[in-house]
């Protein structure tokens, strides 16, 4: 098993909703990320977890709230969004106690969100 | 700071014809490069990564790319495209910092291919 699976695939929501996207990987990969992608843009990184502990925040505005649950498992809570944050998040996962350029990030197909 | 350039956004291509998608990155140790594909409303896929030894590097798909430290590039090719190729393709350098590295993507090219 190579995929990383996120639910759900489209997610509209207000801007006074609480929501959350999911991540879920059993390739036994120990780092984990969410990526914002905007339209015609590259993935911007938003967050690291290694070994289910947050190890990079790029800058990332207090209404996105990461967790990690457990090794399988990476959520992203939504809280009072703005609709620029409308945009496609994909996670990632890839082995961590390597160099993790020596392991490749595997990518989920992303969840589409609109904020409106 | 490390960075990447595609000079590149868009590409057309007819089927069959040769590729070569330009890739320029600014690193001051060796760098680590990669190669990404993502289909519209897709993630990534990985196409191929160097880290050392050969420069020319083999991937997935029939593509190929050649690291060139004295240009600082890191070009794709592929011999004959195919009509399945249109996507948009990112570069990516892997950037040291902190406690764990991470991509820094390139802006990516957008490769149509007409019939």
């Amino acid at each position: 098993d190579t995929e990383v699976t996120q639910t759900p695939k489209h997610l509209v929501m207000g801007m006074t909703n609480k929501k959350s996207l999911k991540c879920e990987q059993h390739m036994g990969h120990r780092a984990m990320y969410w990526y914002k992608q905007k339209a015609k843009k590259p993935p911007e990184l938003m967050f690291v977890y290694s070994y289910e502990k947050l190890s990079i925040n790029e800058s990332v505005p207090s209404r996105f709230s990461p967790e990690c649950p457990n090794s399988s498992l990476l959520n992203l809570h939504l809280h009072a969004l703005q609709p620029e944050d409308s945009a496609l998040y994909l996670c990632a996962s890839s082995q961590e106690g390597l160099t993790i350029f020596e392991a490749e990030a595997f990518f989920g197909q992303g969840t589409r969100l609109t904020v409106v | 700071a490390q960075s990447v350039t595609q000079p590149d956004i868009h590409i057309t291509v007819s089927e069959g014809a040769s590729l070569e998608l330009r890739c320029n990155y600014s690193y001051g140790a060796t760098p680590y490069l990669f190669w990404y594909v993502q289909s519209p409303g897709q993630g990534l896929q990985l196409l191929l990564k160097y880290f050392s030894g050969d420069t020319l590097v083999q991937g997935i798909k029939g593509f190929e790319a050649e690291f060139k430290r004295s240009q600082s590039s890191f070009n794709l090719r592929k011999p004959s495209v195919h009509w399945s190729d249109a996507a948009e393709y990112f570069c990516a350098v892997g950037s040291y910092g902190g406690a764990t590295n991470k991509l820094i993507f390139g802006t990516g090219t957008l490769l149509a291919v007409q019939p």
